[in-house]
């Protein structure tokens, strides 16, 4: 069971837009700790997509974004791209030690 | 160019040991956070210890007692020594670095794989 709660898997055509959610607790992001997301392609190590609720890294399009509220974040993806699709993860922290979600796979039909 | 290299990964039988390492270039590992985080086969991330810029360490509960994280600054090199190990300790394990803390994890190694089985 996981600290933050992330829906087990989301899906949407080419070109839609789909959303991520992380909800947490008082503890964590409720608490005032930045939200980090990541992407994570099969086979391969995860890769930083937006840090700090809604900031994007060089390199990352503006087809993703982040955003936070209360004890929860989103990641949103508009344009969605068969290149996409991958798991995702939320990250934060609670009592100041690393916490992630359970991870989303996204499909793209 | 910023990288990290894991090595040290295998097939070790339960109670086992095993030093996993993670080389690092492009930056100095003394000066940032780094964090050893884990993937067990066909599920999701789990932080596993963080060793700070200024020394102090930090364990999740599933590991605290048995892992042990430490850094050799003259080869700017991260480790993750793992005692007692269990099969549910089988995994992906990755370093990563983070700036500052309650930063995110910017780079990440390519991980290595611990196996715990006999």
């Amino acid at each position: 069971q996981s600290v933050l709660t992330q829906p087990p898997s989301v899906s949407g055509a080419p070109g839609q837009r789909v959303t991520i959610s992380c909800t947490g607790s008082s503890s964590n992001i409720g608490a005032g700790y930045d939200v980090h997301w990541y992407q994570q392609l099969p086979g391969t190590a995860p890769k930083l997509l937006i840090y700090g609720n809604s900031n994007r890294p060089s390199g990352v399009p503006d087809r993703f974004s982040g955003s936070k509220s209360g004890t929860s974040a989103s990641l949103a993806i508009t344009g969605l791209q068969a290149e996409d699709e991958a798991d995702y993860y939320c990250q934060s922290y609670d009592s100041s030690l690393t916490v992630f979600g359970g991870g989303t796979k996204l499909t793209v039909l | 160019e910023v990288q990290l290299v894991e090595s040290g990964g295998g097939l070790v039988q339960p109670g086992g040991s095993l030093r996993l390492s993670c080389a690092a270039s492009g930056f100095t590992v003394s000066s940032n956070y780094m964090s050893w985080v884990r993937q067990a086969p066909g599920k999701g991330l789990e932080w596993v210890s963080v060793i700070y810029s200024g020394g102090s360490t930090y364990y999740a509960d599933s590991v605290k007692g048995r892992f042990t994280i430490s850094r050799d600054n003259s080869k700017n090199t991260l480790y993750l020594q793992m005692n007692s190990l269990r099969a549910e300790d089988t995994a992906v394990y990755y370093c990563a670095r983070s700036r500052h803390g309650y930063g995110p994890f910017d780079y990440w190694g390519q991980g290595t794989l611990v196996t715990v089985s006999s």
